[in-house]
C-alpha cells in the first residue's frame, strides 16, 4: 500500500512557483522519496528523488523536512505544459522493487 | 531502443477472448515492472521480475492474468478470458536493477467489449 499521503488537487498560475507536499510520516531510514509525474495518456515520467539533503535538477527541486516526515517538489515556474498528476513514492533504493502509486496530486497550471 | 517500447498501444477484444501485451525493456536492465491503469484510477502493481529471481506475482488479481520474461528482455503479459473489467492501460516500467529508477512505456489500452 501506499506509504504517501497527497492533496488530490491544486492550481497555479502559469509563470509561479508550484508547491506539491507529500506526507510520508512512516518513512523508513533507509528509504528514498522520489517523484513521478503522469500527463494525460502518457507512462509516468521521473522527476527526482532524495534521501534526507534537498536536491536540485532541470525540472525541479525537492525539499525533505530534517525529520523526512514530510516534502515538498518544487517547479519553479510552472508552464501549461506541467499540468498533470504529480506522485510521491517512498522506496528503499538498491534493493526495492515495486513502486508504490498513490492517487497523487493532480496539477493544474492555470494560463 | 532508446526507451521502453510496448505493444500494441491499443488493443480492442471481445470478452472471453485470450490478449498478450508486450514489452521491450531499455537494453540491460533486469528489472521489469507491470502496473495497470483503470480510468481515472491510480496505477496498480502486477508483477515484477528482476533478473533470474523468482517473480513477485503479489499483485495479479486472478489466475487469469500471468506474465513471463524470456532471455531476461521481452515480456509477456497475457489475460485469459478477458472480463469487461479488465479494460484498463497496462503499463510496463523497466529500471536497471533492483532498487534502480523506473523508466515507463506509453501503454497499452486494452478494451473489452
Amino acid at each position: 500500500d501506499a506509504k504517501t499521503t497527497q492533496p488530490p488537487s491544486m492550481d497555479c498560475a502559469e509563470g509561479r512557483a508550484a508547491n506539491l507536499p507529500c506526507n510520508h510520516s512512516t518513512i523508513s531510514g533507509n528509504e528514498y522519496v522520489y517523484w513521478y509525474r503522469q500527463i494525460h495518456s502518457q507512462g509516468p515520467q521521473y522527476i527526482i528523488h532524495g534521501l534526507k539533503n534537498n536536491e536540485t535538477n532541470e525540472m525541479a527541486s525537492l525539499i525533505i523536512t530534517e525529520d523526512r516526515k514530510s516534502s515538498t517538489l518544487i517547479l519553479p515556474h510552472a508552464t501549461l505544459r506541467d499540468t498533470a498528476v504529480y506522485y510521491c513514492i517512498v522506496r528503499v533504493a538498491h534493493t526495492g522493487n515495486q513502486f508504490y502509486f498513490g492517487t497523487g496530486t493532480s496539477l493544474t497550471v492555470i494560463p | 531502443g532508446a526507451g521502453v517500447s510496448q505493444s500494441p498501444s491499443n488493443k480492442v477484444t471481445e470478452k472471453g477472448k485470450d490478449v498478450e501485451l508486450r514489452c521491450d525493456p531499455i537494453s540491460g536492465h533486469t528489472a521489469l515492472y507491470w502496473y495497470r491503469q483503470s480510468l481515472g484510477q491510480g496505477l496498480e502493481f502486477l508483477i515484477y521480475f528482476q533478473g533470474n529471481s523468482a517473480p513477485d506475482k503479489s499483485g495479479l488479481p486472478s489466475d487469469r492474468f500471468s506474465a513471463e520474461r524470456t532471455g531476461g528482455s521481452v515480456s509477456t503479459l497475457t489475460i485469459q478470458r478477458t472480463q469487461q473489467e479488465d479494460s484498463a492501460v497496462y503499463l510496463c516500467a523497466s529500471s536497471l536493477g533492483a532498487g534502480g529508477l523506473a523508466f515507463f512505456g506509453q501503454g497499452t489500452r486494452l478494451t473489452v467489449v
